[in-house]
């Protein structure tokens, strides 16, 4: 398994602003994901950060909503960009390992937007 | 498109009862298949995984049998806990390193 970290743990945001998260982990891994989960809800897939190029989003994310940045095996960012009270959610980070076909999830971040 | 469907709660017990939460998958060949468990304010937490038909995930008094025959991953514990309370995912893992898909998620409540 990894250990993943994740920082800011919870955030409360003013409309317009932006937030960058923060995802640390413990050992070289190939796979990194940002998901949302939005209030009550299950989890949806935002994009998968690729280390060294752009990354690789889900239809209905744009990466001028969401810019993403991988400069490495063990981190990761992801911005919230102009933000308004429906990006409010909880963010979550998730590691897949080279040759073991499971996720790890980071604590998440949880925004507040008003 | 491969997906996931599972019981929609919320699911009240009381402590020590029987538990079972249901999950089907659709998918083209064989995922592997998971349930994750999300405490109050916390993140996914993995539970229990079974990579091929047959397979028995278990962790925690917890269980799931893969069923190829019936396309189910059901999760099923024989006797709950206050500390058990939480929000269950059941989750399929294509071929495609991206490929994984979540149910809507179970939200369980154990009263003393």
């Amino acid at each position: 398994s990894a250990v993943i970290s994740q920082k800011p743990s919870r955030d409360i945001c003013q409309r317009g602003t932006s937030l960058t998260i923060q995802c640390q982990v413990d050992s070289q891994v190939t796979m990194m994901f940002w998901y949302r989960q939005q209030p009550g809800q299950s989890l949806t897939l935002i994009a998968t950060a690729n280390q060294g190029s752009e990354a690789t989003y889900e239809s209905g994310f744009v990466i001028d909503k969401f810019p993403i940045s991988r400069p490495n095996l063990t981190f990761s960012t992801l911005t919230v960009s102009n933000m308004s009270p429906e990006d409010s959610s909880i963010y979550l980070c998730s590691v897949e390992i080279a040759g073991v076909d499971t996720q790890y999830f980071g604590p998440g971040t949880r925004l507040t937007v008003l | 498109g491969d997906s996931v469907t599972q019981m929609e709660g919320p699911v009240t017990l009381s402590e020590e009862a029987f538990l079972t939460i249901n999950c089907t998958y659709t998918a083209t060949g064989y995922p592997s298949l998971f349930w994750y468990v999300q405490y109050p304010g916390e993140g996914l937490q993995l539970l229990l995984k079974a990579t091929k038909a047959d397979d028995k995930g278990s962790n925690k008094g917890f269980e799931a049998t893969y069923r190829k025959e019936t396309t189910s991953f059901h999760l099923e514990k024989g006797s709950v806990q206050v500390s058990d309370s939480a929000v269950y995912f059941c989750a399929a893992h294509g071929y495609n390193n991206n490929d994984m898909r979540f149910g809507a998620g179970t939200r369980l409540t154990v009263k003393p």
